[in-house]
Formats: C-alpha cells, sequence, structure tokens
C-alpha cells in the first residue's frame, strides 16, 4: 500500500493558470508538509498541517494556498502561475512528538513544469 | 537552524562500507542530525537521527563527534540499490523549529559493482 500518494506526478501547464495538487496520507500521521525542491535539488519547507490546523507558514507568496479537509490530507492550490514555480513539490506527514516530526515519510513527487 | 557541508559526490564498491561525512561546526545543544536520502526520481527516505550518542538501526549507522560539529553515517555493506543523494539536516526537534527539514545539495554516493 502506497503510504503518501500525489496527484498528479506530472503538470504541464501555461504561466498565468490556476493549479491543485493533492496529497493523501495512510499512515495515521497527523501532520503533514507541503515542500519545493528546485532545479539544484535544495529542498525547503513551505508548510505544514497538524490536525488541520497550519503549524508552518514559511516564506512563500499567498500565490501558494494549502488546504487540509482532514488530517490524512493535504492539497496544495497555486494561483496565477509564473515561469519560478516550475520545481518537483513533495508531500511528506509525520506524527507529531519531538523527534517524531522530523521523521518524515515523503510521496513520490509532483513535477511542476510553467511554460 | 545550523548549516551543513557534505562533499558533493562519493564511490564506494558493492559490498563495502560506505562513510559518509557531513561539517556542522554552527550545531547547538539541542540540535539533532537527521540523515535521509533520495533515489532518483523518488522522494526522501529517512535513514536514522541522533543527537551525541552514535546509533544503529537496520538501514545504517551514525557516528557523531564528541563536540558534535561533524557525523558520519555509515552504510555497513553499499549495495547497487543505496545509488543515491543523501542529505544531513540538522534540527532543532522542539519549539517551533519542528518539522522544518531543509536539505542543502547532498552528497552523491554512487555504489559500483
Amino acid at each position: 500500500d502506497t503510504a503518501v500518494s500525489q496527484t498528479p506526478k506530472y503538470l504541464v501547464t501555461q504561466m498565468g493558470n490556476d493549479k491543485s495538487i493533492k496529497c493523501e496520507q495512510n499512515l495515521g500521521h497527523d501532520t503533514m508538509y507541503w515542500y519545493k525542491q528546485d532545479s539544484k535539488k535544495f529542498l525547503k519547507i513551505m508548510f505544514s498541517y497538524n490536525n488541520k490546523e497550519l503549524i508552518i507558514n514559511e516564506t512563500v507568496p499567498n500565490r501558494f494556498s494549502p488546504k487540509s479537509p482532514d488530517k490524512a490530507h493535504l492539497n496544495l492550490h497555486i494561483n496565477s502561475l509564473e515561469l519560478g514555480d516550475s520545481a518537483v513539490y513533495f508531500c511528506a506527514s509525520s506524527q507529531a512528538s519531538a523527534l517524531r516530526y522530523n521523521e518524515q515519510f515523503f510521496g513520490p513527487g509532483t513535477r511542476l513544469t510553467v511554460l | 537552524d545550523a548549516k551543513t557541508t557534505q562533499p558533493p559526490s562519493m564511490d564506494c564498491a558493492e559490498g563495502r562500507a560506505a562513510n559518509l561525512p557531513c561539517n556542522h561546526s554552527t550545531i547547538s545543544g539541542n540540535e539533532y542530525v537527521y540523515w535521509y536520502r533520495q533515489i532518483h526520481s523518488q522522494g526522501p527516505q529517512y535513514i536514522i537521527h541522533g543527537l551525541k550518542n552514535n546509533e544503529t538501526n537496520e538501514m545504517a549507522s551514525l557516528i557523531i563527534t564528541e563536540d558534535r560539529k561533524s557525523s558520519t553515517l555509515i552504510l555497513p555493506h553499499a549495495t547497487l540499490r543505496d545509488t543515491a543523494v543523501y542529505y544531513c539536516s540538522v534540527v532543532n526537534a522542539g519549539g517551533t523549529s519542528y518539522g522544518k527539514l531543509t536539505f542543502g545539495q547532498g552528497t552523491i554516493l554512487t555504489v559500483h559493482p
């Protein structure tokens, strides 16, 4: 069974469009994350939700809006896509405790290409 | 969070031990060292973490120097499937930093037959 799944795996779209990426985890974790990995492979956290509550919100343009309908799902909506948004977006999950937060399980990634 | 420095690439023969170093000279007392790896086209995978004692699990061993300014991840018997980018991250496990993993460019480990 897939632990953390993301859809779609690939997303190619035009500048200015609005798109969403979905994430689901079946590990029973209560914390989920969105990361962005750029072309140089640097991975940076964008958002984190714990039990549907936003707990990490890094310096990210407000065109990016996460939504967590329940603790097993965390979606990422991006408005007015720009060329610089092209990257691989990873969803991850973990269990909330002092040390377990950082033992994160990652999804396979969504490669977003903005033309 | 403390910054980490890793060699950009390393080679290892299959069946031999792979020793991957990481420098984190500005680490503070409440920061842990975490290791992840990313196999091509997959999401990062947690390997191991430690504070100051050496740690071992089914995947690897982590050796942290006494001054905690550097660490070494050891894959005791590397296989071809261990070829990946290995990331070392230093994270404050409490307060408002929990969950904030940040990875640099990591070390590309190539295991060859």
